[in-house]
């Protein structure tokens, strides 16, 4: 069963506008969330993470944000830009499987539109 | 940086074939992963290993066997190749150790079973 879910599987924005990703996971053991961006026949690269133990994380144009409580995170990158446009993996994980496997989403595919 | 290199970007088998994938790490992780991508299914996780000559099922090993002889070197065979492994096959690494969560993915292999 998806532990980790992305229900929105594509999203438009407008360049220099604020783009949101979600995500949502059900397993009340993950304590640490990250967001993977993958380019076609590209592998994903890490963009940004987030600890348990705090609710935002910042770095430059990206803000994760985490709501413990309704077991749901979010990616806000602004402004948007074309380069942006790629598909978004939210993925979690259990800090006793540290270093082991990452729950991963679906992935959203973001298209940042000039 | 960390660098994680896949044998080929992209490779087309014969049903019936045994393939063999590889992966090599150079950070001297202790963590090496196989995940395969598929469109409206995110990375699902195939197989991993903790250690030299160790391995973990995954999600969906089915099909797949793995083997792990040197730290750096993890491989990933496909004992008798069928249309439904048609996929990109993504290698990722990761350090062991307490908080180490990020794995590190190589550019993947587009494989397809005719």
């Amino acid at each position: 069963d998806q532990q980790v879910k992305q229900n929105s599987p594509s999203l438009s924005v407008q360049e220099g506008r604020i783009s949101i990703l979600n995500c949502d996971y059900t397993n009340s053991m993950f304590d640490y969330f990250l967001w993977y961006k993958k380019y076609p026949a590209e592998g994903p690269t890490f963009l940004i993470s987030i600890s348990s133990i705090k609710d935002k994380n910042e770095d430059g144009r990206f803000t994760v944000f985490l709501n413990k409580s309704a077991k749901h995170l979010s990616l806000h990158i602004v402004p948007s830009q074309p380069g942006d446009s790629a598909v978004y993996f939210c993925a979690a994980s259990a800090n006793s499987n540290s270093g082991y496997a990452l729950n991963f989403g679906k992935g959203t595919s973001l298209l940042v539109t000039p | 940086d960390v660098k994680v290199t896949q044998s080929s970007r992209y490779l087309v088998k014969r049903t019936g074939e045994k393939v063999f994938l590889e992966c090599v790490q150079d950070m001297d992780h202790e963590n090496m992963f196989w995940y395969r991508q598929d469109p409206g299914l995110g990375l699902r996780l195939i197989y991993f290993s903790y250690d030299v000559k160790m391995k973990e099922k995954g999600d969906i090993p089915e099909g797949y066997s793995v083997s792990r002889e040197k730290k750096e070197r993890f491989s990933l065979i496909l004992e008798s190749a069928s249309t439904n492994q048609t996929s990109m096959y993504l290698c990722a690494s990761s350090p062991a150790g307490a908080g180490l969560h990020e794995q590190y993915f190589g550019p993947g292999t587009r494989l397809t079973v005719t």
